[in-house]
């Protein structure tokens, strides 16, 4: 139990739907972050968030939309994905956000028909 | 540009046996080097970190060595147990972009 949970942790969904992505961190951490996991490639960061305000979008397609509505709570909205999307998305967070130190979710595996 | 790469994508080891895992980096300006292990279902887990003006840093069962000289990062774990089987990822932090960079991983596979 890491203190980071992420629902649902599966996902499947077509390629016009409409679902999102949960992430609630029990820590007391003031950052938070996604990352999207893909087989055989580094993990790639996606959107970091530092006292609710985002402060890196790491070029990320509008297709997916972040929000972070209080320090504890982060989501992700996905719309009209395409099945290269599918992967393992993971929900990170830390303590400030200048550190390298992140706890991470167990992530929610998505895949996109 | 950047990089944090590994230099075995898969390292076999027999139960009870030392294991070295190795990383290569090309951003000398970084800050410190983390290393995180994922378990199969699970999201990374942060191991240990080595900061840039330190060559050996050692914690339960792991040490974690760095050598600027060659820009190699390397994970040493003592008498490997199969809860060792996992993903092990580096990391390097700061520099110019001041973030989090991972390796692409190595998967450490225990054998009994």
């Amino acid at each position: 139990e890491t203190g980071v949970t992420q629902t649902p942790r599966h996902l499947v969904m077509g390629m016009t739907n409409k679902k999102s992505l949960k992430c609630e961190q029990h820590l007391g951490h003031n950052a938070m972050y996604w990352y999207k996991q893909s087989a055989k490639k580094p993990l790639e960061l996606m959107f970091v968030y530092s006292l609710e305000e985002r402060v890196e979008n790491n070029s990320v397609p509008s297709r997916f939309s972040p929000e972070c509505p209080n320090s504890s709570h982060l989501f992700l909205h996905l719309h009209t994905l395409q099945p290269e999307d599918s992967a393992l998305y993971l929900c990170a967070s830390s303590l400030g956000q200048n550190t390298g130190e992140l706890f991470f979710g167990e992530g929610s595996r998505l895949t996109v028909l | 540009g950047e990089s944090v790469g590994l230099h075995l994508p898969t390292l076999s080891v027999q139960e009870g046996d030392n294991s070295i895992i190795n990383c290569a980096y090309s951003n000398s300006a970084s800050d410190y080097f983390i290393w995180y292990k994922q378990e199969s279902g699970k999201g990374p887990q942060f191991i240990i970190d080595i900061r840039s003006n330190m060559d050996k840093r050692q914690g339960q069962r792991v040490t974690v060595l760095l050598n600027k000289t060659v820009k190699h990062l390397s994970l040493q774990i003592a008498a490997t147990q199969p809860g060792d089987s996992a993903v092990y990822f580096c990391a390097e932090y700061g520099g110019a972009t001041n973030k989090l960079i991972f390796g692409t991983g190595t998967l450490l596979a225990v054998q009994p």
